[in-house]
């Protein structure tokens, strides 16, 4: 069964500073790839998605991730956070033909002014 | 247009009463899921629906938990005789299908449900 990790509960960063969240994936296949958002009281929102091809990819609100297969890992990255930044951030992998998500524990993201 | 909708957004149950969460899909998707998002285990699959087939139902955490989607739109998720760890938030998302690659799932924004 795949399972997902996100090593870091929470993390402070000061606004404009650059920013990486962790995520390492288990999955004996190749994995499908989701990082989404959620802010406070909504729902959560797709930010990028990895499924083949070019191991870079970009997403919304100038957010990219990495996939690494040797490591099994997908980070977010942003080089400069602004406020509005401050959410939740889950990691996910797909799988099967159904691709139910399953989610890592989620990395809770405080932005300093 | 519209998103995925839930109702109630907020729903306070005494311990062993039945309750009822609805979601209505974004319309022309045809797969719809059901998560749990709750302190203790995180967020967690617990059914899905594509098309007209039988749902997937292995990730419903007990008997007590069932769904239903008719005429392949709207979805109830049921649970009988509620418990108090039953008190989570239920997400509700939906997708285009599902096929060779994935589709993205669309989310809802949740039902918290309190079980007192």
């Amino acid at each position: 069964a795949q399972s997902v990790t996100q090593p870091d509960i929470h993390i402070t960063v000061s606004e404009g500073a650059s920013l990486e969240l962790r995520c390492n994936y288990s999955y004996g296949a190749t994995p499908y790839l989701f990082w989404y958002v959620q802010s406070p009281g909504q729902g959560l929102q797709l930010l990028l998605k990895y499924f083949s091809g070019d191991t870079l990819v970009q997403g919304i609100k100038g957010f990219e991730a990495e996939f690494k297969r040797s490591q099994s890992s997908f980070n977010l990255r942003k080089p400069s956070v602004h406020w509005s930044d401050a959410a939740e951030y889950f990691c996910a992998v797909g799988a099967n033909a159904g691709n139910m998500l399953t989610f890592g524990g989620g990395t809770r993201l405080m932005v300093k002014p | 247009g519209a998103g995925v909708s839930q109702s109630p957004s907020n729903k306070v149950t005494e311990k062993g009463k039945d309750v009822e969460l609805r979601c209505d899909p974004i319309s022309g998707h045809t797969a719809l899921y059901w998560y749990r998002q709750s302190l203790g285990q995180g967020l967690e699959f617990l059914i899905y629906f594509q098309g007209n087939s039988a749902p997937d139902k292995s990730g419903l955490p007990s008997d007590r938990f069932s769904a239903e989607r008719t005429g392949g739109s709207v979805s109830t998720l049921t649970i009988q005789r509620t418990q108090q760890e039953d008190s989570a938030v239920y997400l509700c998302a939906s997708s285009l299908g599902s096929g060779y690659l994935p589709y993205e799932q669309y989310f809802g924004p949740g039902t918290r449900l309190t079980v007192t």
